[in-house]
């Protein structure tokens, strides 16, 4: 059985530059979260994508966007990068219909991201 | 809206010491409590979970936690732990389609 997979696993852009992270979601697995851990923070809720749909966002503003694909892998996109993006974005993959409360979020191992 | 308070920034204990890493949440509907640790330079990794039942759940790696509705708690607990032990632990309540984590705890474990 795979695991999530994210990629690049390291990144460095400028301020206002667009980035583009991938995951691959964890096999037999429907659901995709994503999330931001800014250095010394817990994760934050970015949004989740069920069957290709938003399912969930959480308070981030419009330039953060996302895909689901048939195949249930993701993007994550950010526009107009700003300095307090610096983060690592986790990604996490749930195997029920819309990744109820119940359900285990499997994580990735992330992707760094350094706005300069 | 669910809030999850780790008191403890940073828990620093000796090999083969008890360790309790504190939690307390709150929440307005339903309450599914997770504990996940990250390792460094890795991802999060589920430790253990409460989603109903026994109040008492454990992992596999010798780790507890109770589920203490009165006290709206969920503390981590190891009897003795080992330098491998040493990470990030975070708790987490989850809603209807998300997490929300704690800001974190950092244990290590010195020899």
């Amino acid at each position: 059985e795979t695991g999530v997979t994210q990629s690049p696993t390291h990144l460095i852009k400028t301020r206002g530059q667009q980035v583009t992270l991938r995951c691959s979601s964890q096999s037999g697995h429907n659901t995709v979260s994503w999330y931001q851990q800014a250095l010394g923070q817990g994760p934050q809720f970015i949004f989740q994508y069920y069957r290709e749909e938003e399912n969930g966002r959480g308070n981030f503003p419009p330039r953060f966007s996302g895909l689901q694909f048939p195949n249930y892998s993701s993007e994550l996109n950010v526009n107009a990068l700003e300095l307090d993006d610096s983060a690592l974005y986790l990604c996490a993959s749930s195997g029920l219909a819309g990744g109820g409360p119940q359900e285990t979020q499997y994580f990735g191992p992330g992707t760094r991201l350094l706005v300069l | 809206a669910q809030s999850v308070t780790q008191l403890d920034s940073q828990v620093p204990v000796f090999e083969e010491a008890p360790v309790e890493l504190r939690c307390n949440y709150s929440s307005s509907v339903s309450v599914y409590l997770f504990w996940y640790v990250q390792y460094p330079n890795q991802g999060l990794q589920l430790l253990l979970k409460y989603l109903s039942g026994s109040t008492l759940v454990e992992s596999i790696n010798g780790f507890e936690a109770e589920f203490n509705k009165s006290q709206t708690s969920f503390h981590l607990r190891k009897p003795s732990v080992h330098i491998s032990d040493t990470a990030e632990y975070f708790c987490a309540v989850s809603s209807n389609y998300k997490l929300t984590f704690g800001k974190g705890t950092l244990l290590t474990v010195n020899p």
